[in-house]
C-alpha cells in the first residue's frame, strides 16, 4: 500500500513569505507527527496529533509555526513570515495507534529553503 | 532533559567487516529505543526497536542491537557490511514515563563502506 506522502518535496521561499507543507499519512493511521531536520542533524520533534486533536505542540519553535489536521487524516504545517533559520527538511510520520511503542512511518520530507 | 548521543558522526568500514554504531541515552527511566536508517532523499526507515522483553533485538537487513541498562546503551551491529548499507543511521528514544510524545533522535552516524 501507499506510504506517507508529503508535498511539495522542495520549496523555496523568500524571507517573510508564508508557506504550507502537506502530509498525507497512511490511511487509517491514528497518530501523526511533524519533525524538523536541520542540515547534518537528527530530526527534532515539532508536534503530535491523535486523530484531529493536537495533543502535543511542545516542539514548535515559535508562534509562527502552526499545524492542523482538521479531519483526522491530512495534515498541514504552516510557517508564517519565514526566516532563514527555518530552512530545513520537514518530516511527517504516522503510526497506526496512539503515541507509544509503535513504529512511526516517515514520509520523504519537504526541503524548505528560505532565501 | 532527554538526550541521545551517537559517538562518531562518520564511521568507515570495509565491505565484509563488522559494523558497530554506538548509541547512549540519558535517563533513569528505561526508554523505548529505536534505530532508523535514512538513504539519500528518502524518509527514515525503521531497522529495529526495543520496548520490553529480550534485550537483544534483531532487525531488518541483518542488523541487531542490544539494550544494556547498566551502560545506558543501545549499540547497533552487523557482522558483515555490505555496500548497500551505506547510509545515515539514527538512534532514537521515547520515554515510557510520559512527557513529549515524539521521538528524541541522536545527530546521526554516516556509515561509509569501503570496497
Amino acid at each position: 500500500g501507499a506510504g506517507v506522502s508529503q508535498s511539495p518535496r522542495y520549496k523555496v521561499a523568500k524571507r517573510g513569505q508564508d508557506v504550507a507543507l502537506r502530509c498525507d499519512p497512511i490511511s487509517g493511521h491514528v497518530s501523526l507527527f511533524w519533525y524538523q531536520q536541520a542540515l547534518g542533524q537528527g530530526p527534532e520533534f515539532l508536534t503530535y496529533f491523535q486523530n484531529e486533536a493536537q495533543l502535543d505542540k511542545s516542539g514548535l519553535p515559535s508562534d509562527r509555526f502552526f499545524a492542523e489536521r482538521p479531519e483526522g487524516s491530512v495534515s498541514t504545517l504552516k510557517i508564517q513570515r519565514t526566516q532563514q533559520e527555518d530552512s530545513a527538511v520537514y518530516l511527517c510520520a504516522s503510526s497506526p495507534v496512539k503515541a507509544g511503542t509503535d513504529t512511526q512511518y516517515f514520509g520523504p520530507g519537504t526541503r524548505l529553503t528560505v532565501l | 532533559a532527554q538526550s541521545v548521543t551517537q559517538l562518531g558522526s562518520h564511521v568507515s568500514v570495509s565491505e565484509g567487516a563488522l559494523v558497530l554504531l554506538r548509541c547512549n541515552y540519558s535517563s533513569s527511566v528505561p526508554p523505548y529505543l529505536f534505530w532508523y536508517v535514512q538513504y539519500p532523499n528518502q524518509g527514515l526507515q525503521l531497522l529495529l526497536k526495543y520496548t520490553t522483553g529480550a534485550t537483544l533485538v534483531k532487525g531488518i537487513n541483518g542488523f541487531e542491537a542490544e539494550f544494556k541498562k547498566s551502560e545506558t546503551s543501545f549499540h547497533l551491529t552487523k557482522p558483515s557490511a555490505h555496500m548497500s548499507d551505506a547510509a545515515e543511521y539514527f538512534c532514537a528514544v521515547r520515554y515510557s514515563g510520559g512527557g513529549a510524545d515524539g521521538l528524541t533522535f541522536g545527530k546521526g552516524t554516516h556509515l561509509i563502506i569501503q570496497p
